[in-house]
C-alpha cells in the first residue's frame, strides 16, 4: 500500500464549476500538507502549504486537512480553463523529503 | 518563477553514458532536495543536502551520485545509464524550519 493515495483522474469539469480534489494517507507523523499544481512537463509550483489540521483559504483555493480521517482536500472555486493541469498533494513530517500523491489531472472546458 | 534553476532543461544521450545535472537554490535556501519523475513512479525522492552536507537518501541508485557545492548549487550525477533512467530530474530547495519545496523547471533526459 502506497503511503499516499490519489485518485489519478482525468477530472472533467465545465468553467466555473467547483472542484474537489483529495488525498488520503497512511503516514500519522505526517503534519505538513502541500499541494502543487504542475503543467505539463513543467516543474510542480506550489499553490498552498497547511500544518496540521484544519482550513487555509487563499483566493479561488482552500486546503482542508483532517488528520483524524488522514485525508486532504484542495477545494478549486470558479474554476478556469487555465486551473487544468496535475494537481499533486504532498506532506511530510518536518524539514524532509516530500511524500507525493501519483497526481489528478483537471480538464476544465470552456 | 519559483527561483531554482536547473540546467540543462534537455539532455539525449546514450545508454552507458554519464551526464550532470546542476541546479542553483533559491536565494537563502540552504538545503537541496532531488526528485525523480517517471510515467509510472511518480515523483521520487532521491537525495537531500542541507549546508553541503548529505541528510537524507532516498531511492537513489548506486550508479546516481549527488554533491553541494560551498556556493550551495548541487550537481546530481548519473552514471552506466540505462534506457529506464530516461525521467524527469528535479531539484527543490528549502530552508528550516518551513517545510514547503520549491521545485525548479527539470531536466528531461533521454537514454537512447
Amino acid at each position: 500500500q502506497k503511503e499516499v493515495e490519489q485518485d489519478p483522474g482525468p477530472l472533467s469539469v465545465p468553467e466555473g464549476a467547483i472542484v474537489s480534489l483529495n488525498c488520503t494517507y497512511s503516514n500519522s507523523a505526517f503534519q505538513y500538507f502541500m499541494w502543487y499544481r504542475q503543467y505539463s512537463r513543467k516543474g510542480p509550483e506550489l499553490l498552498m502549504y497547511t500544518y496540521s489540521s484544519g482550513n487555509k483559504e487563499d483566493g479561488r483555493f482552500t486546503a482542508q486537512v483532517d488528520k483524524s480521517s488522514k485525508y486532504i482536500s484542495l477545494f478549486i472555486r470558479d474554476s478556469q480553463p487555465s486551473d487544468s493541469a496535475t494537481y499533486l498533494c504532498a506532506m511530510n513530517s518536518g524539514f524532509q523529503k516530500l511524500v507525493f500523491g501519483t497526481g489528478t489531472r483537471l480538464l476544465v472546458s470552456p | 518563477d519559483s527561483g531554482v534553476t536547473q540546467t540543462p532543461k534537455h539532455l539525449i544521450t546514450a545508454t552507458g553514458q554519464r551526464v550532470t545535472l546542476r541546479c542553483s537554490p533559491r536565494s537563502g535556501d540552504l538545503s537541496v532536495y532531488w526528485y525523480q519523475q517517471s510515467l509510472d513512479q511518480g515523483l521520487q525522492f532521491l537525495i537531500q543536502y542541507y549546508n553541503g552536507e548529505e541528510r537524507a537518501k532516498g531511492n537513489i541508485l548506486e550508479r546516481f551520485s549527488a554533491q553541494q557545492f560551498p556556493d550551495l548549487h548541487s550537481e546530481l550525477n548519473l552514471s552506466s545509464l540505462e534506457l529506464g533512467d530516461s525521467a524527469l530530474y528535479f531539484c527543490a530547495s528549502g530552508r528550516p524550519p518551513g517545510s514547503e519545496q520549491f521545485f525548479g523547471p527539470g531536466t528531461r533526459l533521454t537514454v537512447l
